[in-house]
């Protein structure tokens, strides 16, 4: 069985500040891919960041990385000067190749104060 | 480039009423994959369809039952609807021909029932 583990219902951020979204993972499956998704009030599911488990780079997609430690079984999310816009729900979601559906965590909210 | 689509865009329903939910795939996408968030929580996995059939189903009764149709876009049916169906449903496509793995998002169907 695949879980997803986010530890901060929520946080708060200065404006222009680097933030750090945790998120840990249990899997048995060696093969399997990373999500990090970003939800706005609207509802829609925006997708930001995908880490395959035999990557050998973290990802990165502009002011989005991924902090992928395989042996802690950890694929934080880190997002680089941080801007209003950025305050919505992220999840985590893992998928084990072979498996169709995603586990998402239950999220962090994030909030940027001006 | 179309993203993902669903409608309607809300619904209000009365237990033991059935209801069918839409969702057209993103542009050069063949999978659908629909989804339950209940209010707090992350997305669960409800099925997944590819060529018309069912591919993978997750932990959900046989109430909730889809389709899939030639170009791609699917339909999510829910009978017998009880309090606790009321979440925001979501679609997602992705391209399994391809081997892509990232499932995009559409801005959901928020369903209410009274």
């Amino acid at each position: 069985a695949q879980k997803i583990t986010q530890t901060q219902p929520g946080m708060f951020v200065q404006e222009k500040e680097a933030v750090t979204l945790d998120c840990t993972y249990d899997t048995s499956d060696p093969s399997y891919g990373l999500f990090w998704y970003k939800q706005p009030s609207s509802g829609e599911m925006i997708f930001l960041i995908y880490q395959g488990s035999y990557d050998q780079q973290n990802a990165t997609e502009g002011r989005y990385s991924l902090n992928f430690q395989k042996a802690r079984k950890s694929a934080n999310l880190v997002i680089s000067a941080s801007q209003l816009g950025d305050s919505a729900m992220y999840f985590c979601a893992m998928r084990n190749f072979g498996n169709e559906k995603l586990t998402f965590g239950t999220g962090t909210r994030l909030t940027i104060i001006p | 480039d179309a993203g993902v689509t669903q409608s309607p865009t809300h619904l209000i329903k009365t237990r033991g009423q059935q209801v069918t939910l839409r969702c057209s795939p993103k542009s050069g996408h063949d999978t659908v994959s629909w989804y339950q968030q209940a209010l707090g929580q992350g997305p669960q996995f409800i099925f997944q369809y590819y060529e018309e059939e069912e591919r993978q189903r997750g932990n959900f009764p046989d109430r909730f039952s889809g389709h899939q149709f030639p170009n791609y876009s699917s339909e999510l049916n829910v009978n017998a609807l009880l309090l606790g169906d009321s979440a925001l449903y979501l679609c997602a496509s992705s391209s399994l021909r391809e081997g892509a793995d990232t499932q995009y998002f559409g801005p959901g169907t928020r369903l209410t029932v009274l």
